[in-house]
């Protein structure tokens, strides 16, 4: 049973462009969602991450929203730069340290 | 670099050997995670350790798979008798509490290869 779901593998994007990688989730009792980024042979790096009592954060050019209805979270990525290419990981949990991830999406920023 | 280290980062073993897998973590975190991920998935959360304790090993198999996290040196997971289906990257991450809001940083993972 995937709790996280990211259901587009794969995204391109032009450099310059917004991008937007969307996470969806079943667990109504999630409550703290993070966004991690990992190059080929590497660890995940983290990025960003939002508490459920907010519905948006934002860092330099990357903002995460979360729409707790809907139980959707997305990523959005402005302006989009060639070194922005990787796959991105969706995680979440449920008030503990257990971090459930979703399968990833690979992001081509062209340049 | 005071970030996590994980060594090897590539191990390869023939069916029935046993792999160690070490992680020390970011200076100053006292709380260490073992996650490993399958080729197409995503990273599955097997155990998390303390000094000298283990607090939760609900996402570990229960046999063959064992960790540990001394009081001194590094985190050790280690696998017995290793399987063909054990291929996969293994990664360790450490925070500085086990709150969830205490983000976890992860090491560069040990890529597991069992002929």
């Amino acid at each position: 049973d995937q709790q996280v779901k990211q259901n587009s593998p794969s995204l391109s994007v032009q450099e310059g462009r917004i991008s937007i990688l969307n996470c969806d989730y079943t667990n109504s009792m999630f409550d703290y969602f993070l966004w991690y980024k990992k190059y080929p042979a590497e660890g995940p790096t983290f990025l960003i991450s939002i508490s459920s009592i907010k519905d948006k954060n934002e860092d330099g050019r990357f903002t995460v929203f979360l729409n707790k209805s809907a139980k959707h979270l997305s990523l959005h990525i402005v302006p989009s730069q060639p070194g922005d290419s990787a796959v991105y990981f969706c995680a979440a949990s449920e008030g503990t340290y257990k971090y459930i991830f979703g399968t990833g999406t690979r992001l081509k920023v062209l340049a | 670099n005071a970030g996590v280290m994980q060594n090897p980062r590539h191990l390869v073993r023939r069916r029935g050997q046993e792999a160690r897998l070490r992680c020390s973590p970011m200076k100053g975190h006292s709380h260490v995670y073992w996650y490993r991920q399958l080729p197409e998935e995503g990273l599955k959360f097997m155990v998390y350790l303390q000094k000298e304790n283990i607090i939760d090993e609900s996402g570990m198999p229960k046999e063959r798979f064992s960790a540990e996290f001394p009081k001194e040196g590094p985190s050790i997971l280690r696998i017995q008798q290793v399987v063909r289906g054990d291929s996969a990257a293994y990664f360790c991450a450490s925070s500085s509490s086990g709150r969830n809001t205490d983000t976890q940083y992860f090491g560069p993972g040990t890529r597991l290869t069992v002929l």
